[in-house]
């Protein structure tokens, strides 16, 4: 199946810093892609939903300026938490499909963010 | 609006014994529905879809779901279950004129017992 690559699966990062985590489609072209936040034993929380080439869709209650979102090609995805703070502290996944081509989306491992 | 219900928190069963994780969802064209499973610390795997066809889907490990139209139900079960197969289970939706927007429902803890 297809496979999407996040890196880095965990960062810890201080108060005020910027962290950026990178999604990466690694044999098919992702035209979009989504990026969710996973509180401790809840669900996944969509945040917003990036096609290549163009502006992010945040979804309301997102900030767009804290939770920067580039989809500069068909296989990259990126995702900056800008002046982070504790309660940034979350798991952070993507998601990424190629249209037309699948129906269900590839998620990749994660990242768990800590700002201390 | 779309949207998924997973009734209960956790489910447990008797490695062994047939399991069911419950799963209803709400949308306004015909559904695309999914599930995956999550362990801990990890991202979210694919399991098994239904996007048209036979209402009985069969996908990875043994894991089958029916679709329900009529009582808008997408139910996950195994008939025997393994220890193995402890995980957090999640259902979810894409309408098909949501453009590929998936929501996931609350999710169901899954333990089973040796």
């Amino acid at each position: 199946g297809a496979v999407v690559s996040q890196h880095p699966s965990w960062v810890i990062c201080k108060s005020g810093t910027s962290v950026k985590i990178e999604c990466r489609s690694l044999d098919f072209q992702a035209t979009t892609m989504f990026w969710y936040r996973q509180f401790p034993k809840q669900s996944l929380m969509l945040m917003a939903t990036s096609n290549e080439g163009s502006k992010a869709t945040y979804e309301q209650g997102v900030e767009k300026d804290k939770f920067l979102i580039n989809h500069a090609s068909l296989t990259l995805s990126t995702l900056t938490v800008t002046s982070a703070h504790p309660e940034d502290s979350s798991f952070y996944i993507c998601s990424a499909y190629e249209m037309g081509v699948n129906t269900e989306a590839f998620f990749g491992q994660g990242t768990r963010l800590t700002v201390v | 609006a779309q949207s998924v219900a997973q009734p209960e928190d956790q489910v447990n069963v008797a490695e062994g014994n047939p399991l069911t994780v419950k799963c209803t969802y709400s949308v306004s064209g015909n559904p695309y529905l999914f599930w995956y499973v999550q362990y801990p610390n990890r991202g979210l795997q694919f399991l098994l879809k239904y996007i048209t066809g036979d209402n009985l889907v069969k996908g990875s490990y043994g894991f089958e779901a029916e679709f329900n139209k009529s009582q808008t139900s997408f139910h996950l079960k195994k008939p025997s279950a393994l220890v193995s197969d402890s995980a957090l289970y999640f259902c979810a939706v894409r309408d098909e004129t949501g453009g590929f927007k998936t929501i996931f429902g609350a999710g169901t803890r899954l333990f089973v017992k040796a």
